[in-house]
């Protein structure tokens, strides 16, 4: 198994430029997440997804949309890009809180390294 | 609403221990967790507790006592490639809280 693969590992933009971060995970899990992180600031929710066709905001969602078509897929698009969206941005999946499986540990993917100009 | 402290930064000898804190409020509590995460890369799943006490895993051990929102990470044996962030996260009962909400995390350094 890949597990959570993210794409592209790094990202030049301009401001006011648009793109959508990949995320794919291969574990059937229901849940998927998008987290900034920032120095100092650790891991803030941006949206998550709960199960394909659901989504819904975290702590940061402003200048990010999602959707989820597929169990597999949770795409992140940045609309407008702007130097404060200049980020870590990881993608991660885990289990449903009522599958049964009490851990429900979070696997994150390698990341996507953004700067924007 | 959930908010998470624990120190920004930590140092230790190879071969010693360590302990790094976390104190959190939560309005829900579903779980806490202690991830790793070295330099330019991902975090990694270290620990998890749901239940007050200890749970250990090798040179690590995780301690919760949810009556006083408390959790320590306990490193032993402290070896060079320890040194990394260590991330201490709290899950909640509904909504997005069903996520992690993640502490700024203590980066650990290991010194010979």
């Amino acid at each position: 198994n890949a597990g959570v693969t993210q794409t592209p590992k790094f990202q030049v933009l301009k401001t006011g430029q648009s793109m959508t971060l990949q995320c794919a995970q291969d574990m059937n899990h229901e849940y998927m997440s998008w987290y900034r992180q920032d120095p100092g600031m650790g891991l803030r929710l941006i949206h998550y997804s709960v199960g394909a066709g659901i989504t819904d905001q975290g702590e940061v969602p402003n200048g990010y949309n999602v959707s989820r078509s597929t169990t597999e897929d949770f795409p992140l698009r940045l609309l407008s890009a702007a130097p404060s969206q200049t980020s870590v941005y990881f993608c991660a999946s885990s289990y449903s809180s009522t599958s049964g499986r009490a851990k429900n540990i979070q696997y994150f993917g390698a990341g996507t390294r953004l700067s924007v100009l | 609403g959930q908010n998470i402290d624990q120190p920004t930064e930590m140092t230790a000898t190879e071969g010693a221990i360590v302990q790094i804190n976390c104190t959190y409020q939560t309005s829900g509590f579903n779980g806490l967790f202690w991830y790793q995460q070295h330099a330019g890369e991902a975090p990694t799943f270290l620990s998890y507790n749901v239940l007050d006490g200890l749970e250990e895993k090798g040179r690590f051990s995780s301690f919760l006592s949810r009556s006083k929102g408390y959790s320590y990470l306990l490193l032993k044996e402290l070896q060079m490639k320890d040194s990394a962030s260590y991330l201490c996260a709290v899950r909640g009962l509904s909504g997005s809280a069903r996520q992690l909400t993640f502490g700024s995390g203590t980066q650990l350094t290991v010194l010979p």
